[in-house]
């Protein structure tokens, strides 16, 4: 595709359902990020995909995230048991590491947990 | 582990005035260093890297390894150039994660 996608843009949810949010990287693109961006908190680093390598998830801020990358290619980020605080703007990255060492932004979802 | 340090959350500067937004990293090898920024409702992108040695919109930044700092620098500052901007960092070579700061939110007063 032309840029990374992410699906949905917006998203409410009731505190403790579960969340899945979507990313479509640029095609080609062998590695595949996802941060959080809050109000005050900035760009907080989730968990890194690289290739069939086993993904670094150093940044999940606890075991009701978790993220897949099927195929090398389209990536699920799944929050369980929704909090408050779990509110803020989820991005997904992608790039074509080694090569090209620059990281294309998708648009965003926006979650709020209500 | 790498770190990345912006000092501060919000820089308020005078249209025509000169403008530093500052970035420190921790990171004892050679890391390289970009500069991102975030224009009001846009997607996050790339602003400049210090491999390239660029001035992108006016902008410049060196990267000072005995300080290990990559500070962006623009001599007259601009209305348009309000936005965040994140400093980053990646370990050289082969597949490495990017670790961000925390951003400064850049607001140009008319």
């Amino acid at each position: 595709g032309a840029g990374v996608s992410q699906s949905p843009s917006n998203k409410v949810t009731e505190k403790g359902k579960d969340v899945e949010l979507r990313c479509d990287p640029i095609s080609g693109h062998t590695a595949l990020y996802w941060y959080r961006q809050s109000l005050g908190q900035g760009l907080e680093f989730l968990i890194y995909f690289q290739g069939n390598s086993a993904p670094d998830k150093s940044g999940l801020p606890s075991d009701r995230f978790s993220a897949e990358r099927t195929g090398g290619s389209v990536s699920t980020l799944t929050i369980q048991r929704t909090q408050q605080e779990d509110s803020a703007v989820y991005l997904c990255a992608s790039s074509f590491q080694p090569v090209n060492t620059e990281a294309f932004f998708g648009q965003g979802t926006r979650l709020t947990v209500v | 582990a790498q770190r990345v340090t912006q000092p501060e959350k919000l820089l308020s500067v005078f249209k025509g005035a000169p403008v530093e937004l500052k970035c420190n990293y921790s990171y004892s090898g050679s890391p390289e260093l970009f500069w991102y920024v975030q224009y009001s409702r846009q997607r996050l992108q790339l602003l400049l890297r210090h491999i390239s040695r660029e001035s992108i919109k006016g902008f410049t930044a060196d990267l000072n390894k005995g300080e290990t700092s990559f500070h962006l620098k623009k001599p007259f500052a601009q209305e348009e150039d309000s936005a965040m901007y994140y400093c980053a960092l990646r370990l050289a070579g082969g597949y490495q994660k990017v670790t961000f700061g925390i951003g400064t939110k850049l607001q140009v007063i008319p």
